[in-house]
């Protein structure tokens, strides 16, 4: 089983669509969650971290679920430049050295 | 932030030869991390650059094939030897410099090897 695995994609939406992408951890100890976001072609920046209580910034909400090892990215009211790759990010702590990088999932908003 | 500047951005090499990737930090971290994008897939941690000690290396990364250095807080470099076609990967180098957890990283060389 992969260390992290996410929804295989890709997502095609339109514009102003709601859409959610899941993500699932293999290891109970780990203390640090993240979605990132990479554009075809660049390198990956982060979106947002993932509290326990979750978190809202926008149209962007993300949930952890420990007991379940599961994160959700839902984003609201898609827009065309939200089109990117999502990854789902697992770390052991906050420290860059034991992040994991789920594969990725592409979402495209079309208009 | 982070700046990062990364070069070579793409290099096109012959099986065989090496190559190395030099990544400048705009700011003193103690970290400095190198991963592998290889197309279509996601990163992977090659090795954690230190100042003033050995990199560690991931499982399945060995020093002879991706030695690294780190001769100041600002600077490392990768090398990529003895290359072959399974080498053709995009290589990023990535610092996190408050400690948070938050990834900055360099814009990529990405590399074919022929």
């Amino acid at each position: 089983r992969k260390e992290v695995e996410q929804d295989p994609g890709p997502f095609n939406v339109p514009e102003g669509a709601t859409v959610a992408f899941n993500c699932t951890y293999s290891n109970s100890a780990s203390q640090s969650f993240f979605w990132y976001r990479q554009d075809c072609r660049k390198e990956p920046k982060l979106l947002m971290s993932v509290y326990s209580s979750g978190n809202e910034d926008g149209r962007f909400t993300a949930q952890l679920n420990r007991a379940s090892q599961y994160i959700s990215l839902l984003i609201r009211d898609s827009k065309l430049s939200d089109s990117a790759t999502y990854l789902c990010v697992v770390g052991m702590d906050n420290y860059g050295q034991n992040f994991v990088f789920g594969p990725g999932t592409r979402l495209s908003v079309l208009p | 932030s982070a700046v990062i500047s990364q070069k070579p951005s793409r290099d096109i090499c012959q099986r065989g030869t090496s190559l190395t990737i030099q990544c400048q930090v705009d700011s003193q971290v103690t970290m400095m991390f190198w991963y592998r994008q290889q197309p279509g897939q996601s990163l992977t941690l090659i090795a954690t650059a230190n100042q003033g000690s050995e990199a560690t290396y991931e499982s399945g990364f060995v020093i002879d094939k991706f030695p690294i250095s780190r001769p100041n807080l600002t600077f490392s470099t990768l090398t990529v030897s003895n290359m072959s076609p399974e080498d053709s990967s995009i290589y990023l180098c990535s610092v996190d410099p408050w400690g948070a957890g938050e990834l900055f990283f360099g814009e990529g060389s990405r590399l074919t090897v022929l």
